[in-house]
């Protein structure tokens, strides 16, 4: 089944532990990103690849690192959590970010409580 | 850089009351249009998409949007909603290298 997975969905950690969330899609898909979502903010993105070893950043990048060595796999980390990425985050991709009406195929969410 | 406003934050309606939720673009290429649906504790899924030809598309589950460019917006429709609508809706824009999201619209359909 073509998805896109995430974990872990649900984590509480403390400030300044740490942490990495896994994204892996099994689409053979070349674009991978990663939004925040918050109440009222919508999703805003993180990070985004358009390929193996290409990352950038996206609308909010502050506070997070990732990298891409491998085609399917695209891990969000979190060196030093603080209460403000409390969040709900997403992992997508897509076949090819230029393709005219490429859509997005999303994970199922990953929500994260910094305490 | 592109942005995408959705006028309305929560829309409450009666069942088989009709839907329209506002969608507006700023973005000076070539656009891919979207709008994607988020039953409460699930992930984004598309609804339907616009990317070039008939400006009224289609999507799943009775939903439709009409591609204004001239009004850079991007309205979705559903002439008569059920209670399994309820859930959020988010209108997206796709540039050369991301797709930017609107805030959402939460939309409430009372039985």
């Amino acid at each position: 089944e073509a998805q896109v997975t995430q974990n872990p969905r649900y984590l509480i950690t403390v400030t300044g532990k740490k942490l990495t969330v896994t994204c892996s899609q099994n689409m053979n898909h070349e674009y991978m990103s990663w939004y925040r979502q918050d109440p009222g903010l919508g999703l805003r993105q993180i990070y985004y690849s358009m390929n193996v070893e290409v990352t950038d950043k996206g609308d909010v990048p502050e506070g997070y690192k990732v990298s891409r060595k491998e085609k399917r796999n695209f891990p969000l980390i979190l060196e030093s959590p603080s209460p403000n990425q409390t969040s709900l985050y997403f992992c997508a991709s897509t076949l090819y970010a230029k393709l005219a009406g490429g859509e997005l195929f999303f994970g199922e969410g990953s929500r994260l409580t910094v305490l | 850089a592109q942005s995408v406003s959705q006028h309305n934050h929560h829309v409450i309606l009666s069942e088989a009351a009709s839907l329209e939720l506002g969608c507006n673009y700023s973005y000076g290429g070539t656009v891919n249009l979207f709008w994607y649906v988020q039953y409460p504790g699930q992930h984004l899924q598309l609804l339907l998409k616009y990317f070039s030809g008939d400006p009224l598309v289609k999507g799943i589950k009775g939903f439709e949007a009409e591609f204004i460019k001239s009004k850079f917006s991007f309205n979705l429709r559903k002439p008569s909603v059920q209670w399994s609508d309820t859930a959020e809706y988010f209108c997206a824009v796709k540039g050369d290298n991301d797709m930017r999201f609107g805030a959402g619209t939460r939309l409430t359909v009372k039985p």
